[in-house]
């Protein structure tokens, strides 16, 4: 099946240690994304990435970091330079020619 | 920065009913987008909009790409307990391929 994966579903870790989100494609899709949301808030945008080996900052980029080396794969770390990490972040892709966003299943991440 | 606004932020109502719910802007968009999220769930797209004046149907819900293309609407028809879930409207900014998302619309059918 094509989709967008993102592993695990649940995370928990302690504070101070930084942590790697996983999300992978297989829709062959160039631009990936990755939103934060918070209770009864909207998505905001941490990073995006248009093509391969090439990433941009998005609103609340600040304590996190990506990479992308592969065209399937756009793993975050969350460092302990996040304030304040537990949220649920999810992971979305773009086809190229449409502005049409899809989403994974989303990882919940706790940071006691 | 662009923000989109979302009316109602909630919706109490019965099995059956329509539904009706929008999302305005302060600045022009070119694509508006309609999706739909389960609790603990990554949104799923339901309807995307191109054209200014654009009406288009996914089953039981419409969308509309307003005039002035600062505002989109999206109505339910017939509504049914698995309707349950919050709304988002989202577009990509103007120039970019950021995305700004609205703060959502949290629908509640009483059967």
């Amino acid at each position: 099946d094509g989709g967008i994966t993102q592993s695990p579903k649940y995370l928990f870790r302690k504070e101070g240690q930084n942590v790697t989100l996983s999300c992978e494609q297989n829709l062959n899709h160039d631009a990936m994304y990755w939103y934060r949301q918070d209770p009864g808030q909207g998505l905001r945008l941490i990073y995006y990435s248009q093509i391969v080996n090439d990433f941009q900052k998005g609103d609340i980029a600040e304590g996190y970091s990506v990479s992308r080396e592969k065209k399937e794969s756009f793993p975050l770390t969350v460092t302990s330079a996040q304030k304040n990490p537990t949220a649920f972040y999810l992971c979305a892709s773009t086809p190229t020619g449409t502005y049409e966003q899809y989403f994974g299943p989303g990882t919940r991440l706790t940071v006691t | 920065g662009q923000q989109l606004n979302q009316s109602p932020q909630s919706m109490f109502i019965q099995e059956g009913e329509d539904v009706s719910m929008n999302c305005t802007s302060s600045s022009i968009f070119n694509t508006w987008l309609w999706y739909k999220q389960d609790p603990g769930e990554g949104p799923v797209l339901l309807i995307a909009l191109y054209k200014a004046g654009e009406l288009t149907s996914n089953g039981r819900l419409t969308a509309q790409f307003g005039i002035t293309r600062k505002d989109s609407f999206l109505n339910i028809s017939a509504s049914i307990p698995s309707d349950v879930g919050i709304y988002f409207c989202a577009g990509p900014t103007s120039g970019t391929y950021k995305y700004i998302f609205g703060t959502g619309t949290r629908l509640k059918v009483l059967a």
